[in-house]
């Protein structure tokens, strides 16, 4: 079964430090580009950040509000995505889940990409 | 960046309505738009992927339609299940970006 499990989250104070992880199992993790997408209380899904995999070099991009203060990475030995994130704000409070994205070659022969696999989320507080 | 709209913001149906939502985004994205439905407390699940495909194990009550800068969701003969909250996502650019979703409730 495919299957992504976040772990980590908590109360932290701002200004803080937090890393979550994301393991998953049932499918070749290596292989997969991965993202974080978080939700803030009230709000909807706002996505985060993105790492591919080594084979396509392995980068990273950011949304304009956590650019430089968090980071995503990945254990492809461990089959586990992390995301640390530093200099935290009140905003940054959220369910954060981590999703495979995955592409499609559609009828009109263009690589279409998706997320379509995701975990349950875990919960970070911000907070004094 | 690419900004994404839906509407409407939320809506009330009954089971066996048919449902549509709009989403429109502020430049050509040809057919790079997802739709996702999400539950309180549940990981969100992937309905349509490029526009129109419908992803596997998906009920076909739910299809998509558009290209370019508009896209509808439509939910034929709405069940139970169906009253969640459904956003679009644009995968043409990063920044990935979300509508700010359309919350489905029972009338």
């Amino acid at each position: 079964e495919v299957q992504l499990v976040e772990s980590g989250g908590g109360l932290v104070k701002p200004g803080g430090s937090l890393r979550v992880s994301c393991a998953a199992s049932g499918f070749t993790f290596s292989n997969a580009w991965m993202s974080w997408v978080r939700q803030a209380p009230g709000k909807g899904l706002e996505w985060v950040g993105r790492i591919k995999r080594r084979a396509d070099g392995g980068t990273t991009d950011y949304a304009a509000p956590v650019k430089g203060r968090f980071t995503v990475s990945r254990d492809d030995s461990e089959n586990t995505l992390y995301l640390q994130m530093n200099s935290l704000k009140t905003e940054d409070s959220g369910v954060y889940y981590c999703a495979t994205e995955r592409g499609e070659t559609g009828e009109d022969y263009h690589y279409y990409y998706f997320m379509d696999v995701w975990g349950k989320g875990t919960t970070v507080i911000v907070s004094s | 960046d690419i900004q994404m709209t839906q509407s409407p913001s939320s809506l009330s149906a009954s089971v066996g309505d048919r449902v549509t939502i709009t989403c429109r985004t502020s430049q050509s994205i040809s057919r790079y738009l997802n739709w996702y439905q999400h539950k309180p407390g549940r990981a969100p699940k992937l309905l349509i992927y490029a526009a129109s495909s419908l992803q596997s194990g998906v009920t076909s009550r739910f299809s998509g339609s558009g290209s370019g800068t508009e896209f509808t969701l439509s939910i034929t003969s709405l069940q139970p299940e169906d009253f969640a909250t459904y956003y679009c996502q644009q995968s043409y650019s990063t920044p990935l970006t979300f509508g700010p979703g359309t919350k489905v409730e029972m009338k």
